[in-house]
């Protein structure tokens, strides 16, 4: 089955400053999708961004963006000029076929 | 615009009593999904539906069981709660063809306490 680690539980930065978030994944397949997704308090699941496996270039969304390293199945996320409003809990997720598998997520504080 | 509703948002149990949480979507989505949200393990998958009277087990199925007989509403079933059961639970659709991608629309989230 595939798996999604997410091996950072907390991260914290300044604002301003740029921040990565780590995930792994194990898959056998070759053709997947893989997410961020973030979850404010508010508990809504908000769609940062998305990578297709086919694609070797890195999905690029404003302040988001990611490094994909396809043999290495890694997919960290980088938050750019960090703002207030991104401290959130933060899901990789990982989508071939039907089903979608989520990581334990990271917990991003933002310091003034 | 509704999206994915989820009902109801809150709701308390006892131990062996029954429940139904309801998942409807307007978006002529194919594809709808039960998650459960606990502390430190993200979102683990319980049931799916790839369709109008189909559905398949995820990662988490025992205890639960869930009916697709529209296509816009998806239903979990608790037929006997158990405190292991308290979580949050997150609804989600999607479509799968291109260029749409896979991207998963998720409702608000029901919170269920078993006492």
């Amino acid at each position: 089955a595939q798996t999604v680690t997410q091996s950072q539980p907390e991260m914290s930065v300044q604002e301003a400053e740029t921040v990565t978030l780590s995930c792994t994944y194990d898959t056998s397949e070759s053709d997947y999708y893989l997410f961020w997704y973030k979850q404010p308090p508010s508990r809504q699941m908000i769609l940062v961004i998305r990578q297709e496996a086919y694609k070797q270039q890195n999905a690029t969304e404003n302040r988001f963006s990611v490094n994909f390293q396809k043999a290495a199945k890694s997919f960290s996320l980088k938050i750019s000029d960090s703002q207030l409003g991104d401290a959130a809990m933060y899901f990789c997720a990982y989508r071939s076929n039907n089903d979608m598998r989520f990581g334990a997520g990271t917990r991003l504080t933002v310091k003034p | 615009n509704a999206g994915v509703t989820q009902t109801p948002k809150f709701r308390v149990l006892k131990t062996g009593q029954s429940m139904t949480l309801l998942c409807a979507q307007d978006m002529n989505h194919e594809y709808m999904y039960w998650y459960r949200q606990d502390p430190g393990m993200g979102l683990r998958l319980i049931h799916y539906s790839v369709g109008e009277g189909t559905t398949a087990k995820g990662e988490v199925p025992d205890g639960y069981n869930v009916s697709r007989l529209k296509k816009q509403n998806f239903l979990l079933g608790l037929e006997s709660a158990a405190p292991s059961q308290t979580s949050v639970y997150f609804c989600a659709s999607s479509y799968w063809d291109s260029p749409n991608t896979g991207e998963l629309f998720f409702g608000e989230g029901s919170r269920l306490t078993v006492l």
